[in-house]
């Protein structure tokens, strides 16, 4: 079965630095995601992308957040100055555009911020 | 806005033995699409099966079949047979029908133990 793929599994970083998380979607999927998992919580929406724009974000995605679609494969997600409270798993999902509404989670980047 | 209620944290089930977990949802839509995840502590997000709300069967995978009860807003999952390696975190999620966003809102999870 087709996967999403995300890189780097885990990340460190300092706090106030900029990280980039990325995300390699199923190749004919057009919908993609970022979700957050912050460890012993559920699991949060962060924003959805579709015909290279954002289409809906959550109350988290605030103007630290930023996603792009930079070529035909690639979809990532910055961090432009990084607090504590980012640290989680951040979890890249996309789906097709027909239907059944099943949507491919990638196996999550772990982000710690120290 | 949708909200999706699962009111037990943790739950545990001996093994071979069968395990209902509850999850509630409140929404004004009326399509829309109901699943249960599976997150082991790999914390890998799996999908264990879906439910579109227009069916009125339920949906089966397996061991894994739910008890979809629309009027009540009600989506259980039940796990036949348990096995060691149901142990797991289980999501439940709600999902709007063809928006172009098509984002998902989960519960806080029910942290399943499977005991041998």
């Amino acid at each position: 079965e087709p996967e999403v793929t995300q890189t780097p599994s885990h990340q460190v970083t300092q706090m106030g630095q900029e990280v980039i998380l990325r995300c390699v979607p199923i190749s004919n999927h057009l919908y993609f995601y970022w979700y957050r998992q912050i460890l012993g919580q559920k699991v949060e929406f962060l924003v959805s992308f579709y015909n290279n724009e954002i289409s809906e974000k959550s109350e988290i995605f605030d103007d630290q957040f930023s996603v792009e679609r930079p070529d035909g494969s690639n979809f990532t997600l910055k961090i432009r100055s990084t607090k504590l409270e980012d640290s989680a798993m951040y979890f890249c999902a996309s789906k097709s555009a027909t239907g059944r509404e099943k949507l491919f989670f990638g196996s999550g980047t772990q982000l710690s911020v120290l | 806005a949708q909200t999706v209620t699962q009111s037990q944290p943790e739950m545990s089930v001996q093994e071979a033995e069968t395990v209902t977990l509850s999850c509630t949802y409140d929404t004004s839509e009326s399509n829309y699409y109901l699943f249960w995840y599976k997150q082991p502590p790999s914390r890998q997000m799996i999908l264990v099966i879906r439910q579109e709300a227009y069916k009125q069967q339920n949906a089966t995978e397996n061991r894994f079949s739910v008890n979809f009860q629309k009027a009540a807003k009600s989506f259980s999952l039940k796990i036949s047979d348990s096995q060691l390696g149901d142990t797991a975190m289980y999501f439940c999620a709600f999902m709007k029908l063809n928006t172009n966003a098509g984002k998902s809102t989960f519960g806080d999870g029910t942290t399943l133990t499977v005991k041998p």
